[in-house]
């Protein structure tokens, strides 16, 4: 089956820029994307990226995909406490609506 | 949010009893999905749904099973609880197109089988 990596834990200071890392195994891939999940909430869709892009800039958020090498990642411009959260990266394969796998998730945390 | 709720929001329950768990969407969309959250397992597809009384598997559905008989509700039922059901579930909704799917999640119900 397809698996989507992530590293589980990542510590910045606030006002420093984040990068969260994913990498995937389904070349089919169409769309990946970025969701962040608040304590005690589910997940909210943060941004997604077409699979013949390279990069999708949305504000504070910057997402690079290298399909070469089947590696996302999610960049955080000025860190706030408020982007502390766990981050999902998932992808949709060729399958559809029942295809998204997520990844493991990435727990930002945000220090002042 | 995109009107998806989850009932209830935390059990507690004992091995061996079914429990029910329900979603429900005002949306009006076609496609529900029920995941479960793991540490170290990101979220895993249980079983979804695109349409009334159409449902599949997931990638883990063995001891869940659930129903659709309205588009608004989607129930997960474990008939027979065990200790590796405890976990946190989720229900999604799903719209967009074919090939791109856009999931709102409901807030979770967080299920501990003693």
């Amino acid at each position: 089956g397809e698996d989507v990596e992530q590293s589980l834990f990542l510590s910045v200071r606030e006002g420093d820029s984040s990068v969260i890392n994913c990498t995937y195994t389904d070349s089919s891939s169409t769309y990946l994307y970025w969701y962040k999940q608040e304590p005690g909430a589910g997940l909210q869709l943060l941004t997604y990226i077409f699979s013949n892009m390279d990069m999708k800039q949305d504000q504070r958020l910057t997402v690079l995909l290298n399909k070469k090498d089947k590696h996302l990642s999610l960049r955080i411009a000025d860190t706030q406490t408020g982007d502390s959260a766990i981050y999902f990266c998932a992808e949709i394969g060729d399958g559809g609506y029942q295809k998204v796998t997520f990844g493991t998730g990435t727990k930002l945390q945000v220090i002042p | 949010d995109a009107g998806i709720t989850q009932s209830p929001r935390h059990k507690v329950t004992e091995t061996g009893t079914p429990v029910t768990l329900r979603c429900h969407q005002t949306e009006n969309h076609r496609y529900m999905y029920w995941y479960r959250q793991d540490p170290g397992h990101g979220l895993r597809l249980i079983h979804y749904s695109y349409g009334v009384k159409d449902t599949d598997k997931g990638e883990v559905s063995d001891g869940y099973s659930v129903s659709r008989s309205k588009t608004e509700d989607f129930l997960l039922t474990l008939e027979s609880a065990t200790s590796s059901q405890t976990s946190v579930y989720f229900c999604a909704i799903a719209s967009g197109g074919l090939t791109r799917v856009e999931q709102f999640f409901g807030p979770g119900t967080r299920l501990t089988v003693l």
